[in-house]
């Protein structure tokens, strides 16, 4: 089936640790984005990239870092900068004009 | 710089009840793509409907329909007759055209909570 993969579904972090979430489609698309939500809260652009070995900063990306080394493959890391980083995270995907797609997203949680 | 502005935090209705849910956007492309997603309790977002700016027809599917209007900036969202597997929260999103220069950013407005009550 093609769709959008995150992975984990769940996952926790100490604190000063670094941690990457997954995200992989098998859609065929050029675009891909990393989003933040928190609860009550709308959708904020951390990074995006519409090609391969190409990415822009979104409206929060101070403390995370991402590649885009396969036109699948989008991996967040959430690094220990990240100050506050219990949130639920959305990637999603998508070709150039039309619609985006997104994965089932990762809780994370700092304990 | 781009801007979608969901001014409705939150809507509470009556089942059967029709209901609207503003979408108001920023924008300096001339062409750019205008989307509304559905956000049930699960989280996952269910993409709803895409319209392009070069095509200002409004469009009905079931019981939702979309009105867009380039003249005042708007893409808004009716529901007619509501039920209450309606009720999710609701986001207006808009992409930049990509290319020349232009990045292709997608960004959301801060979504609106549907509750339709019983």
């Amino acid at each position: 089936d093609g769709g959008i993969t995150q992975s984990p579904k769940y996952l926790f972090r100490k604190e000063g640790q670094n941690v990457t979430l997954s995200c992989e489609q098998n859609l065929n698309h050029d675009a891909m984005y990393w989003y933040r939500q928190d609860p009550g809260q709308g959708l904020r652009l951390i990074y995006y990239s519409q090609i391969v070995n190409d990415f822009q900063k979104g409206d929060i990306a101070e403390g995370y870092s991402v590649s885009r080394e396969k036109k699948e493959s989008f991996p967040l890391t959430v690094t220990s900068a990240q100050k506050n980083p219990t949130a639920f995270y959305l990637c999603a995907s998508s070709i150039r004009t039309g619609e985006a797609f997104f994965g089932q997203g990762t809780r994370l949680t700092v304990v | 710089a781009q801007k979608v502005t969901q001014a409705q935090t939150e809507i509470s209705v009556v089942e059967k009840e029709d209901v609207t849910l503003d979408c108001v956007y920023e924008t300096r492309d001339t062409t750019y793509y205008l989307f509304w997603y559905k956000q049930p309790p699960s989280g996952e977002l269910v993409f709803l409907i895409r319209r392009n700016s070069f095509d200002e027809q409004n469009e009905i599917s079931g019981r939702y329909s979309w009105n867009f209007q380039k003249s005042t900036s708007s893409f808004n969202f009716t529901i007619t007759a509501s039920q209450v597997v309606d009720s999710a929260v609701y986001f207006c999103a808009l992409r930049g055209f990509y290319g020349s220069g232009n990045t292709g950013k997608l960004i959301f407005g801060q979504g609106t909570t549907l509750q339709v009550k019983p």
